[in-house]
């Protein structure tokens, strides 16, 4: 089955720095990338969804300016969160679909990201 | 109101159970739904898709979808203390891949 890896698993770092996060399709290509936030006990909410070669869509109350996405190849998407502070840590995941058709509509879920600001 | 609603459980159940997992949903306009299982700390699986009305088996697995009523289940039969974990369900509507998620029932199996 399609594979979808994502960097670094997991990350602490220092409010007021940034942090990337990377997601990466192994053995397709990827025309649509899908970033996700997850608190604890919670729902994955849809932060945006990145398309290669164009600006991501942002979901409603998602800030573009705090959680950069860039789609710049077929294989990898980066999320980067800047200036983060202790609210932003939370279980970071992102999905991927190509263009090939797997078993219907259907996206692969990478291992997902904790990110912890202290 | 949750486009997709989930009661978060815990559910436990012993070993060897058939375990009946369930999701309502709002929006009539939604065609395929998913069944993902996740692990503490890890990504989502896909377990089950199923499109539109009717049911998926694939092995000790069921989905049911019932858009009449706008109810979605995830049937696990003989259940072993490795299908502890939390399932989610998911549903989009057709000619998108913007999943609405439940928020997840945890369930243990215990042994």
């Amino acid at each position: 089955g399609a594979v979808v890896s994502q960097h670094p698993s997991r990350v602490i770092c220092k409010s007021g720095t940034s942090v990337k996060i990377e997601c990466r399709s192994l053995d397709f290509q990827a025309t649509t990338m899908f970033w996700y936030r997850q608190f604890p006990k919670q729902s994955l909410m849809l932060m945006a969804t990145s398309n290669e070669g164009s600006k991501a869509t942002y979901e409603q109350g998602v800030e573009k300016d705090k959680f950069l996405i860039n789609h710049a190849s077929l294989t990898l998407s980066t999320l980067t969160v800047t200036s983060a502070h202790p609210e932003d840590s939370s279980f970071y995941i992102c999905s991927a679909r190509g263009n090939r058709v797997f078993s219907g509509n259907t996206i692969y879920f990478g291992e997902g990201s904790w990110l912890t600001v202290v | 109101q949750k486009e997709v609603e989930q009661d978060p459980g815990p559910l436990s159940v012993p070993e060897g159970a058939i375990v009946s997992l369930n999701c309502t949903y709002s929006n009539s306009a939604f065609q395929y739904f998913m069944w993902y299982r996740q692990y503490s700390r890890k990504g989502p699986e896909l377990l089950m898709y199923t499109y539109s009305s009717g049911n998926k088996e694939d092995g000790r697995f069921t989905a049911q979808v019932d858009k009449s009523s706008k109810y979605i289940s995830l049937f696990i039969r003989d259940s072993q203390p490795s299908d502890s974990a939390t399932y989610l369900c998911a549903a989009t509507t057709s000619g998108t891949y913007k999943y609405i998620f439940g928020t997840g029932t945890r369930l243990k199996v215990l042994a």
